[in-house]
């Protein structure tokens, strides 16, 4: 059974470009989160989608936004790069969000530089 | 709000030893509590999950326990190994939402 698979793992963008990150839930697994991890904060709540619906938020600013397909994959955008957003970016899959007796299962991460 | 609070930040132990990770949380009211493994510039591995009714669990060398009165988890690894060196993060669930609030981690290095 294939894990959650995020791409690309790397990224280098300039200050103000915007940037679209993908993640591909395991098979039949509809909730999506994403994290942003670094040394400074450690690991931060984005944002859910469940059945394509976003289902809670965390606490960042609207240049983070995100959205789920149909066949659950999900994407994440950043517009206007800062560079404070350079960060480890992970997704996790679950078949049922918090209540789910499986838990989270990550993906391997995109690292993002903002340069 | 849950707060997840993990100590030491640090440990260092040579081969063999058995150690204890602790974390703590604020918030009784979690579904579940997941230990995780992260290797330097990895994403996380799942190493247990104990869900809210129960009081521990055990897979191979790790033994993971929950006492939700206390606000209080455990991650206990026995006889250590070097590959066993990574950081570890527990992470509490609550609300029926995606969100995991996360402890700082334990950056645990075994010495040969």
């Amino acid at each position: 059974k294939a894990g959650v698979t995020q791409t690309p793992r790397y990224l280098i963008k300039t200050r103000g470009q915007q940037v679209t990150l993908s993640c591909s839930p395991i098979s039949g697994h509809r909730s999506v989160s994403w994290y942003q991890q670094t040394p400074g904060q450690g690991l931060q709540f984005l944002f859910e989608y469940f059945s394509e619906t976003q289902r809670n938020k965390g606490n960042f600013p609207g240049r983070f936004s995100g959205r789920q397909f149909s066949n659950s994959r999900s994407e994440m955008n950043v517009s206007t790069l800062e560079l404070g957003d350079s960060a480890l970016y992970l997704c996790a899959s679950s078949s049922g969000g918090a209540r789910s007796v499986w838990g989270y299962t990550f993906g391997s991460g995109t690292r993002l530089t903002v340069v | 709000k849950q707060e997840v609070t993990q100590i030491p930040a640090a440990l260092s132990v040579p081969e063999g030893e058995n150690l204890v990770l602790n974390c703590s949380f604020t918030d009784s009211a979690i579904y579940n509590l997941q230990w995780f493994r992260q290797d330097p510039g990895k994403g996380l591995t799942s190493l247990l999950l104990i869900q809210s009714s129960q009081r521990e669990q055990t897979s191979g060398r790790l033994n993971a326990s929950l006492d939700k009165s206390s606000g209080r988890s455990t991650l206990y690894i026995a006889a250590s190994q070097p590959g066993d060196s990574a950081t570890y993060l527990c992470a509490a669930s609550s609300g029926n939402t995606g969100k995991l609030i996360f402890g700082q981690g334990t950056t645990l290095q075994v010495k040969p």
